[in-house]
């Protein structure tokens, strides 16, 4: 089974409006951790959010938040308000096991978000 | 603002050769990865590096593949003999031991190209 689902391979949304981006998950272990990157046309890796098995709050950064639904076993990303420079690829990811020991990461397919002017 | 960086940005190489891709992480992460992503497709992980040793790898990281810390700022991948299949953007990826999420760090990327 893949550990990581990202089942749009392709968005688009109205620039200021709000998008969400799928991501489920799968994994046996009690201790993880949720990640979302973007990656624009130019390449790198840029880390958005993150979400730990335990955390009992939904995790926000700015105009990113993360809809963890943990019985659900998934981890959405929503960006409010859409701008232009969102326009990238977006990968989901999750870390298994204890930080503080070798953890290996996973990632999604990825969705292409394209923000509409 | 601290970031990982990688040298060379390009290379391209013929098949059978080696090459090494280089990595400076930040100065005060303990953790190092490696990740490939061949062009459209999803990021691998290919390994992990704490304490002068691998801590986990991947399926993909065979004989062929290793990795090193030959001084206390660099981190290498080595590619002994690289195959075609080897094309793809290289990922290096520090992340600092005991953060809450353990947030990794990406560089830029090295993009091989095996002809």
């Amino acid at each position: 089974a893949q550990k990581i689902t990202q089942t749009q391979p392709g968005m688009f949304v109205q620039e200021k409006e709000a998008v969400t981006l799928d991501c489920t998950y799968d994994t046996s272990d009690p201790s993880y951790g949720l990640f979302w990157y973007k990656q624009p046309s130019s390449g790198e890796m840029i880390f958005l959010i993150y979400q730990g098995s335990y955390d009992q709050q939904n995790a926000t950064e700015g105009r990113y938040s993360l809809n963890f639904q943990k019985a659900r076993k998934s981890a959405n990303l929503v960006i409010s308000a859409s701008q232009l420079g969102d326009s990238a690829m977006y990968f989901c990811a999750m870390r298994e096991g204890n930080p503080n020991t070798g953890n290996q990461f996973y990632f999604g397919t990825g969705t292409s978000l394209t923000v509409i002017p | 603002e601290p970031e990982v960086t990688q040298t060379p940005s390009h290379q391209v190489t013929q098949m059978g050769q080696e090459v090494i891709l280089r990595c400076v992480p930040i100065s005060n992460h303990l953790y190092f990865y490696w990740y490939r992503q061949i062009l459209g497709q999803k990021v691998e992980f290919l390994v992990s590096f704490y304490n002068n040793e691998i801590s986990e790898k991947s399926e993909i990281f065979d004989d062929q593949f290793s990795v090193e810390r030959p001084d206390g700022s660099n981190f290498t991948l080595k590619i002994r003999s690289t195959k075609l299949e080897d094309s793809a953007m290289y990922f290096c990826a520090s992340s600092e031991f005991g953060q809450g999420g353990n947030e990794q760090f990406f560089g830029p990327g090295t993009r091989l190209t095996v002809l």
